[in-house]
């Protein structure tokens, strides 16, 4: 099983430019979450999604869009890059079997802005 | 807001020696507990979870822990450490929603 694929690993760009994290899982879950993470802080919510068509903010949402067209992609986008952007990006997503909320982590995309 | 606490930013032990990594949870009637590890440059693998019954709970590479309403903690514990443990780890708070709350984690470093 594949699981959450998270593509590309790492990325350097430029102020200014955008991209696109993506993510995408087999595992027909319901739920998809991308998450920041920076040293001494832990790992912050930047969206989520709790289905096909429905996206919400969390925590850090400010910088970043995305949307949810299908149940497998939920990718990640920088509209216009910032230096507080370099961070580590994890998707994670989450279905209803798994019953008490566990978190399916990708590999994480290392993103420096410079 | 819940919110999740791990007062230890870095923790060192020697190989064979016990461990335990705190966590405090913000009040919930029926929390959600996960405990995560982070190997460097890795994703977040779940270690064990917690969600009701037994309060001593099992997970993988002999890690366990312990619920304790009375205190607001999920405590992990491991019997004697590993140098493949060195790691990161971090506990988590659900409530029944998909949403979960990271602490800020603790890196375990550990000594041969």
């Amino acid at each position: 099983n594949a699981g959450v694929t998270q593509t590309p690993k790492f990325q350097v760009l430029k102020t200014g430019q955008s991209m696109t994290l993506q993510c995408a899982q087999d595992m027909n879950h319901e739920y998809m979450s991308w998450y920041r993470q920076d040293p001494g802080m832990g790992l912050r919510l930047i969206h989520y999604s709790v289905g096909a068509g429905i996206t919400d903010q969390g925590e850090v949402p400010n910088g970043y869009n995305v949307s949810r067209s299908t149940t497998e992609d939920f990718p990640l986008r920088l509209l216009s890059a910032a230096p507080s952007q370099t961070s580590v990006y994890f998707c994670a997503s989450s279905g209803r079997k798994t019953n008490t909320g566990e978190l399916f982590f990708g590999e994480g995309s290392r993103l420096t802005v410079l | 807001a819940q919110s999740v606490t791990q007062p230890d930013i870095h923790i060192t032990v020697s190989e064979g020696a016990s461990l335990e990594l705190r966590c405090n949870y913000s009040y919930g009637a029926t929390p959600y507990l996960f405990w995560y590890v982070q190997s460097p440059g890795q994703g977040l693998q779940l270690l064990l979870k917690y969600f009701s019954g037994d309060t001593l709970v099992q997970g993988i590479k002999g890690f366990e822990a312990e619920f304790k309403r009375s205190q607001s903690s999920f405590n992990l514990r491991k019997p004697s450490v590993h140098w493949s443990d060195a790691a990161e780890y971090f506990c988590a708070q659900g409530a029944g929603s998909y949403q979960l709350t990271f602490g800020k984690g603790t890196k375990l470093s550990v000594i041969p």
